[in-house]
């Protein structure tokens, strides 16, 4: 039961550079989110997905597209990366608590 | 100001301490009360959840909840090294949709030997 899992772990964009932050859960949850994590501010939810099929924004949300591509995936884009958006990404599902991904550390110079 | 006010510390405490950590909300509809730890380089785990007010013990841990005064506090008994983290607060009301949380700042532990 691997829970969470993200891919990559680092990734080192240039400004202007797109690239795709892809989530995985294992535990038939209905709702997915994707957080960013920067020193002093706490978690702040970019999007989410309370089931399948539906997207919402969250606190964050400029500068990113998602999918909920099943029930599983839910990937989270960056179209033209912005040295703004450097920080640590994480990923969560839901049932009765909230289970996080190992993270993905997005630095774009 | 923030819906959830975290002090981000670094608190550092002697080993076999008891560390309180805290957190103030402004929202008076969160019934919901939870507790994350993250190790550096780690994504948060739950560690305690309390549905409303009062208290809830876990081991050396306890959470307490005063909706009165929109206060919620993580007690560490006999701290241990292995408790350096950051430890984050979060909650929610009944009716949000999509369960979302709202998250404090987290606060930097540092237990030392």
């Amino acid at each position: 039961n691997a829970g969470v899992t993200q891919t990559p772990k680092f990734q080192v964009l240039k400004t202007g550079q797109s690239m795709t932050l892809q989530c995985a859960q294992d535990m038939n949850h209905n709702s997915m989110y994707w957080y960013r994590q920067d020193p002093g501010m706490g978690l702040r939810l970019i999007y989410y997905s309370a089931s399948e099929g539906t997207t919402d924004k969250g606190e964050v949300p400029n500068g990113y597209n998602v999918s909920r591509l099943n029930k599983r995936e839910f990937s989270l884009r960056l179209e033209s990366a912005a040295p703004s958006q450097t920080s640590v990404y994480f990923c969560a599902s839901y049932s009765y608590e909230q289970y996080f991904g190992p993270g993905t550390r997005l630095t774009v110079t | 100001q923030k819906e959830v006010e975290q002090d981000p510390g670094p608190l550092s405490v002697p080993e076999g301490a008891i560390v309180s950590l805290n957190c103030t909300y402004s929202n008076s509809a969160f019934q919901y009360f939870m507790w994350y730890r993250q190790y550096s380089r780690k994504g948060p785990e739950l560690l305690m959840y309390t549905y409303s007010s009062g208290n809830k013990e876990d081991g050396r841990f306890t959470a307490q909840v005063d909706k009165s005064s929109k206060y919620i506090s993580l007690f560490i008994r006999d701290s241990q090294p292995s408790d350096s983290a950051t430890y984050l607060c979060a909650m929610r009301d009944d009716m949000e949709y999509g369960n979302k949380l709202v998250f404090g700042a987290g606060t930097i532990l540092r237990v030392k030997s």
